[in-house]
């Protein structure tokens, strides 16, 4: 079945205690991306990724770090989280689409992730 | 960035259509409208996309119109599942952030 997998699910940490959500997907896509949701403030992309080793900035990417070491693994790195990182997090992979039009991206089920 | 505008909330009643509208006056020709839509503790789905045309999918339809300034996405007969905050999205071709902002959450009533 083709799916993106974000662990884990709900973590709860405090502040400055790094912290690692992995997103993994098996359909074979180029590119990957990061986002958070916050009530009242939608969908904000953090980072994404074309292709192995090439990452760019989104609209919230303090904070955050990521890496794409393999095609399949995209995972996100909070050094030092603070209580404002506390959010709901979404891993999303995206099909490379037609004549260079957007494929569409499939998103993980989403991390819950609490910093107190 | 072009934005969208979207009523924050709407109720449709089950198995009739609902045609949920989204404002998009700054789009530039380049900017692709899609659709995509958030179940209760999901990830976002795809639903659809167009340019200029009408676009249809086993999902959705979506009316673009002919000033490209809004669109409707159009759900035909819809159904307890499609109760969603739906979210319209103006891609500009070649730049890779994706703003979704709040959307529009549908509920629909048995």
């Amino acid at each position: 079945e083709a799916q993106v997998t974000q662990n884990p699910r709900y973590l709860i940490t405090v502040t400055g205690k790094k912290l690692t959500v992995t997103c993994s997907q098996n359909m074979n896509h180029e590119y990957m991306s990061w986002y958070r949701q916050d009530p009242g403030l939608g969908l904000r992309q953090i980072y994404y990724s074309m292709n192995v080793e090439v990452t760019d900035k989104g609209d919230v990417p303090e904070g955050y770090k990521v890496s794409r070491k393999e095609k399949r693994n995209f995972p996100l790195i909070l050094e030092s989280p603070s209580p404002n990182q506390t959010s709901l997090y979404f891993c999303a992979s995206r099909s490379p689409g037609l004549a260079g039009i957007t494929g569409e991206l499939f998103f993980g089920e989403g991390s819950r992730l609490t910093v107190l | 960035d072009a934005k969208t505008t979207q009523p924050n909330s709407m109720e449709s009643n089950e198995e009739e259509p609902v045609h949920l509208p989204c404002n998009h006056s700054t789009i530039s020709g380049t900017d692709y409208i899609h659709w995509y839509r958030q179940l209760p503790s999901q990830g976002p789905e795809y639903v659809i996309h167009g340019l200029t045309s009408n676009v249809n999918n086993r999902m959705a339809s979506l009316a673009i119109a002919e000033d490209r300034k809004s669109s409707t996405l159009i759900l035909h007969r819809a159904t307890l599942r499609d109760a969603a905050v739906y979210y319209c999205i103006l891609r500009v071709f070649g730049n890779e952030k994706l703003t979704f902002g709040t959307g529009t959450r549908l509920t629909i009533i048995p």
